[in-house]
């Protein structure tokens, strides 16, 4: 059983389209994440979610919108896509994100790439 | 402000050799911290974890941290590298908040 899964792994699509990217954990979690992977490797988190509200937003944006209809689910949308949007996009969770000593558990990324 | 900065974009040791994987942290709080191992074309996986107590940490894969707090380090280590080591590192930090701050990662490269 995947504990964190995201669809699709890949996404190539041209510039300007609307696209959006799904993520579901079944580790009972209460905090999700998006985090952005860039070609060197940076990663850098986008969107927080506890208990479906969101806490951080990392001066995303607002072309990225991310949607949690329930705890278990935290999909990206991103409309007018530009090609500085191309990279390895993570989602992750967490038992509880305000406490110290969890650990983020992640899905295995989905590369987007725009042409 | 919390940081991580990793010393080292790339680390080359030969199989059988002392890895060693740089990390300092900036925080104003005690901080908890994590590595985290990337293999290609995967998400990140978590190796080890310092919250509190003892500061020599053991995680999955024969790797160890230390943290220590007067020099502000977490550095990884493994006595002997293995082949299958070779892989994205990252050193990250939490402070209470609802987001980790991750290093820039260390690319280990594994020589035969």
């Amino acid at each position: 059983d995947t504990a964190v899964s995201q669809t699709p792994k890949y996404l190539v699509t041209q510039m300007g389209n609307d696209k959006s990217i799904k993520c579901e954990q079944n580790l009972g979690h209460d905090t999700m994440y998006w985090y952005k992977q860039d070609s060197k490797k940076f990663l850098k988190i986008m969107f927080s979610y506890n208990n479906k509200e969101l806490i951080i937003n990392e001066t995303v944006p607002n072309r990225f919108s991310p949607k949690s209809p329930d705890k278990a689910h935290l999909n990206l949308h991103i409309n007018s896509l530009e090609l500085g949007d191309s990279a390895v996009y993570f989602c992750a969770s967490s038992q509880r994100g305000g406490v110290l000593n969890t650990e983020a558990f992640f899905g295995q990324g989905t590369r987007l790439t725009v042409v | 402000a919390q940081s991580v900065t990793q010393l080292g974009s790339h680390v080359s040791v030969s199989e059988g050799a002392l890895v060693l994987l740089r990390c300092n942290y900036s925080s104003s709080v005690p901080p908890y911290l994590f590595w985290y191992v990337q293999y290609p074309n995967q998400g990140l996986q978590l190796l080890l974890k310092y919250t509190t107590g003892a500061t020599l940490v053991k995680g999955i894969n024969g790797f160890e941290a230390e943290f220590k707090k007067s020099e502000t380090s977490f550095h990884l280590t493994k006595p002997s590298a293995h082949m299958s080591d070779a892989a994205e590192y990252f050193c990250a930090l939490n402070t209470g908040g609802f987001k980790t701050i991750f290093g820039a990662g260390t690319r280990l490269f594994v020589k035969a």
